[in-house]
């Protein structure tokens, strides 16, 4: 069973805000929620990672509800090359790192 | 720190061929999976390993092994190649409380 749900694909205007949300209902006490992005034909990249806290870094900012049941993802100023893939992925603090498995994502098309 | 290598980058196989994928890693890094991803698709995990000597299944592992005999080297061996299997390959080994570090990938045609 999918631990998250992401829309499949948005747009985001050039120099704007880009947020992308993502679901995790069932999640619980002790599971992190992860962003990656995978840009046309590399590995994906770490982005961000938050428990229940807002978090923030120079890529972006992590906004997670005080219910846990669901975060965005905020690209302050999105370019053109934001353009990727956007994965969550939620992880407990107990799963192994082995199983550490993707969704579907979100293609995030970034438009001048 | 070069951080993760795969190799090849591209690879042509005929049906029934066998071939290893290279993964190696320098970042003493304790973890490591193979991915696989079909056109248009996310990724889905093949094999992974916890340390040395340790190597468990993901969510495809049928007509691939792995072996871990070194924390640096993480091998995907295609016992006979199908067409099936033509994909893109991804290596990555875990960076900490990051997450993981992804390899930039093997481009495998089976013809």
């Amino acid at each position: 069973d999918a631990k998250t749900t992401q829309p499949p694909s948005m747009d985001c205007a050039e120099g704007r805000a880009a947020n992308l949300p993502c679901n995790h209902s069932t999640i619980s006490g002790n599971e992190y929620v992860y962003w990656y992005r995978q840009i046309h034909s590399q590995g994906p990249q770490y982005i961000i990672h938050g428990l229940k806290n807002n978090e923030t870094n120079e890529m972006a900012s992590l906004i997670i509800t005080e219910d846990r049941k669901s975060s965005t993802l905020i690209l302050p100023h999105a370019t053109l090359r934001d353009t990727a893939v956007y994965y969550c992925i939620v992880r407990g603090t107990t799963d192994s790192w082995g199983k550490f498995q993707f969704g579907a994502g979100t293609q995030v098309v970034v438009t001048p | 720190n070069a951080g993760v290598t795969q190799t090849p980058k591209f690879q042509v196989l005929k049906t029934g061929q066998s071939m290893t994928l290279q993964c190696a890693q320098d970042m003493n890094h304790e973890y490591m999976s193979w991915y696989r991803q079909d056109p248009g698709m996310g990724l889905r995990l093949i094999h992974y390993s916890v340390g040395a000597g340790i190597t468990d299944q993901g969510e495809v592992p049928n007509g691939y092994n792995v072996s871990r005999s070194t924390t640096e080297d993480f091998p995907l061996r295609l016992l006979s190649a199908a067409p099936s299997q033509t994909s893109v390959y991804f290596c990555a080994s875990r960076q900490g409380g990051y997450g993981y570090t992804f390899g930039s990938g093997t481009r495998l045609t089976v013809v």
